[in-house]
């Protein structure tokens, strides 16, 4: 079965300081990878996504994540924060085939300080 | 374009009625599912339905129920309401059940059962 485990419930930084949201999987089949925000009392929204070809990913708002499939890893990065980034971040996984959902880990909440 | 929509935004139920929460996808999605995010459990899959039909279902009891209507739009009922069913309803939609296409999320449905 598949699953997906986000090391850090909770990541408090300052601002302008880069961060790193860790995200592991598990899946024994190929795997498509996202990494979704939550901003308060918002629905989620898309901020990247690793489907295949180059290992790093780039995606809105500045973040970047990279897939190690050696190491079944999908971190979330960013080089420097904004107090605005501050939300919750969720990794997920889809597998090949017809499946359909995602499976998300529990999430990381982020928050940024001045 | 409009993005997915949810109604009604927050529900007040008591135990052991029965709720109906809506969702609209955005235009030419055939995909909608729903996920239940509630307190500390994370984002759990509940249901999926494409082209009318329900494709995959979550690890849920059967008084969580749906359907999709011809226009792609989507209804999901909760019987028999328990307090443990208090949660933000999240729905999604995409432009079909591959695994590479984006799921769209809806601001959610939060539901208190008192």
């Amino acid at each position: 079965a598949q699953s997906v485990t986000q090391l850090d419930s909770q990541v408090p930084v300052f601002e302008e300081a880069p961060v790193e949201l860790r995200c592991n999987y598990s899946s024994s089949v190929s795997v498509y990878l996202f990494w979704y925000v939550q901003y308060p009392n918002q629905g989620l929204q898309l901020l990247l996504k690793y489907l295949s070809g180059s290992t790093l990913v780039k995606g809105i708002n500045g973040f970047e994540a990279e897939f190690n499939k050696s190491q079944t890893s999908f971190h979330l990065r960013k080089p420097s924060v904004h107090i605005s980034d501050t939300a919750e971040y969720f990794c997920a996984v889809r597998t090949g085939g017809s499946q359909g959902n995602l499976i998300f880990g529990k999430g990381t909440k982020l928050s940024v300080k001045p | 374009e409009a993005g997915v929509t949810q109604s009604p935004t927050h529900l007040i139920k008591t135990r052991g009625q029965q709720a109906t929460l809506r969702c609209s996808p955005i235009s030419g999605h055939t995909s909608v599912y729903w996920y239940q995010q509630a307190l500390g459990l994370g984002l759990q899959f509940l249901l999926w339905y494409d082209e009318g039909e329900e494709r995959n279902r979550g690890n849920f009891p059967p008084r969580f129920s749906g359907r999709q209507f011809p226009n792609y739009s989507s209804e999901l009922n909760v019987n028999a309401l328990e307090l443990e069913d208090s949660a933000l309803y999240l729905c999604a939609s995409s432009l079909g059940g591959d695994s590479y296409n984006e799921q769209f999320f809806g601001p959610g449905t939060r539901l208190t059962v008192l």
